[in-house]
C-alpha cells in the first residue's frame, strides 16, 4: 500500500540550512506535496513538484525529487524562527487522493 | 478569495452531545474532504465528497460521524453522540478536481470533549 515516511523532529540554528526528508513507496505518485503547518493552524502549501521533475526552486525552497529512490526533501535556506512549524510531504497518484506523511517538527533555534 | 472556511475554530463540549462541524469550500471547487488530526494518528482523511456527493467514506471511524454536503458550498461533519476518544483537530480541504489538483485546507476545529 501507499506509505509516506519522515522523521518526526529536526532542529537547526536560525540563518543555516534546514533539509527535510520523505520517502515514499508508490512509484506511480504523480505530484509530490510540501505542507507547512504553523501552530494552532491549518496546512499551507508551500510548493509541489511533478514526478518528472528532479527539482524546483522558489525563493528560499527547494525541493529535490530522486524518483529512482523515492525520495523527496525540501531544504530551507538562511532558515528563520518563523520557519518552525510542521512540514508534512505528501503524494498524490491521479485519480486517487492525497497520502500525507506523519509531519517533521521544525525548530529553529536562536 | 476567502479560502476555506470552517466553523466553530473551537469547541468544548461534554460526552454525549451532538457536535456539528461546518466548512465551505473554495468557491468553484467540486471536491471537499474532511480529515482528522491527532498526535498518536496524523492525518486521517475521513470522507470526501465529488460535485457533492460522498465518494469514499471508508475513513469515517464509526456510526456515530456523519457528513453531508448539499450544495456545492457548504458541508457538515456530525458526531453524535460524541466520546472523548473524537478530540482532535477536524479540518477541511477543497480542490477543484479530486485526485488531480492541489488539496486546500480551512484552519481546523479543534474539538474537545470532555
Amino acid at each position: 500500500g501507499e506509505d509516506v515516511e519522515q522523521s518526526l523532529f529536526l532542529s537547526v540554528r536560525e540563518g543555516d540550512s534546514s533539509v527535510i526528508n520523505c520517502t515514499y513507496t508508490d512509484s506511480s505518485s504523480t505530484y509530490l506535496y510540501w505542507y507547512k503547518q504553523e501552530p494552532g493552524a491549518g496546512l499551507q502549501l508551500l510548493t509541489y513538484i511533478f514526478s518528472n521533475m528532479d527539482m524546483k526552486q522558489d525563493q528560499r525552497l527547494t525541493v529535490l525529487l530522486n524518483k529512482k529512490d523515492k525520495h523527496l526533501s525540501l531544504r530551507i535556506a538562511d532558515t528563520q524562527t518563523g520557519d518552525s512549524a510542521i512540514y508534512f510531504c505528501a503524494e498524490l497518484n491521479y485519480g486517487q487522493n492525497f497520502v500525507f506523511g506523519p509531519g517533521t517538527r521544525l525548530s529553529v533555534l536562536p | 478569495d476567502a479560502g476555506v472556511i470552517q466553523s466553530p475554530r473551537h469547541e468544548v463540549t461534554e460526552m454525549g452531545q451532538e457536535v456539528t462541524l461546518r466548512c465551505k469550500p473554495i468557491s468553484g471547487h467540486n471536491s471537499l474532504f474532511w480529515y482528522r488530526q491527532t498526535m498518536m494518528r496524523g492525518l486521517e482523511l475521513l470522507i470526501y465528497f465529488n460535485n457533492n456527493v460522498p465518494i469514499d467514506d471508508s475513513g469515517m471511524p464509526e456510526d456515530r460521524f456523519s457528513a453531508k454536503m448539499p450544495n456545492a458550498s457548504f458541508s457538515t461533519l456530525k458526531i453524535q453522540p460524541s466520546e472523548p476518544r473524537d478530540s482532535a483537530v477536524y479540518f477541511c480541504a477543497s480542490s477543484f478536481r479530486q485526485g488531480v489538483e492541489t488539496q486546500y485546507f480551512g484552519p481546523g476545529t479543534r474539538l474537545l470533549v470532555l
